[in-house]
């Protein structure tokens, strides 16, 4: 089954603590991405990937890191988390010659 | 500034009638829409597109309507029934900025009741 999986689903952690969120695609797709949603303000870029070794940043990246060290595979890394990261997360691949991005089941992370 | 504007937060409807879900833009590169729909718990699936070198698109009982000239899009259901029921997001790209990077409207939350 063609699918994005995101893990954990749900996390909940302290200011400061370092955390990955892992994102896996099994479609071969190039392009893969993150998204926030937070209440009000809908579905929000912070990084997106066109293929290994190759990232950059989305409307809201700040707090985030990524890598793309395999085409299936970009985690999100949140070096030292705070509050105002507390959010859902989504995960995003898409194949290069489309526009539709197939998305993940969510994320949600809490910051105390 | 918001690029991608859907200003109803919220629409309720009859099952049976019509749903009608607007979207507005302001960035004039915008050349590919795409209607995103999301359950709760789940992530948003692919609905429907429209490139901008058309003006309607239809996909069953889904139809996305382009007008360029005023930047506006709307999706329409018809019939609405009670499953589709749940938040609808406008999103716009632009291919000649990187491709995939989608700008996605705030939602619309729909309501059809039985």
């Amino acid at each position: 089954e063609a699918q994005v999986t995101q893990n954990p689903r749900y996390l909940i952690t302290v200011t400061g603590k370092k955390l990955t969120v892992t994102c896996s695609q099994n479609m071969n797709h190039e392009y893969m991405s993150w998204y926030r949603q937070d209440p009000g303000l809908g579905l929000r870029q912070i990084y997106y990937s066109m293929n290994v070794e190759v990232t950059d940043k989305g409307d809201v990246p700040e707090g985030y890191k990524v890598s793309r060290k395999e085409k299936r595979n970009f985690p999100l890394i949140l070096e030292s988390p705070s509050p105002n990261q507390t959010s859902l997360y989504f995960c995003a691949s898409m194949d290069r010659e489309g526009y539709e991005q197939y998305f993940g089941p969510g994320t949600r992370l809490t910051v105390t | 500034d918001q690029q991608v504007k859907q200003n109803s937060p919220s629409l309720s409807v009859q099952e049976g009638r019509i749903s009608i879900l607007n979207c507005d833009y302001t960035n004039s590169m915008f050349d590919y829409f795409l209607w995103y729909k999301k359950y709760p718990a789940e992530g948003p699936t692919f609905l429907i597109s429209i490139s901008s070198i058309k003006d309607k698109n239809e996909d069953g009982r889904f139809t996305v309507f382009l007008n360029k000239s005023a930047k506006h899009l709307s999706l329409h259901i018809v019939p609405s029934q009670p499953g589709d029921s749940a938040v609808y997001f406008c999103a716009a790209s632009a291919t000649g900025g990187s491709q995939g990077n989608l700008i996605f409207g705030k939602g619309t939350k729909l309501s059809v009741k039985p």
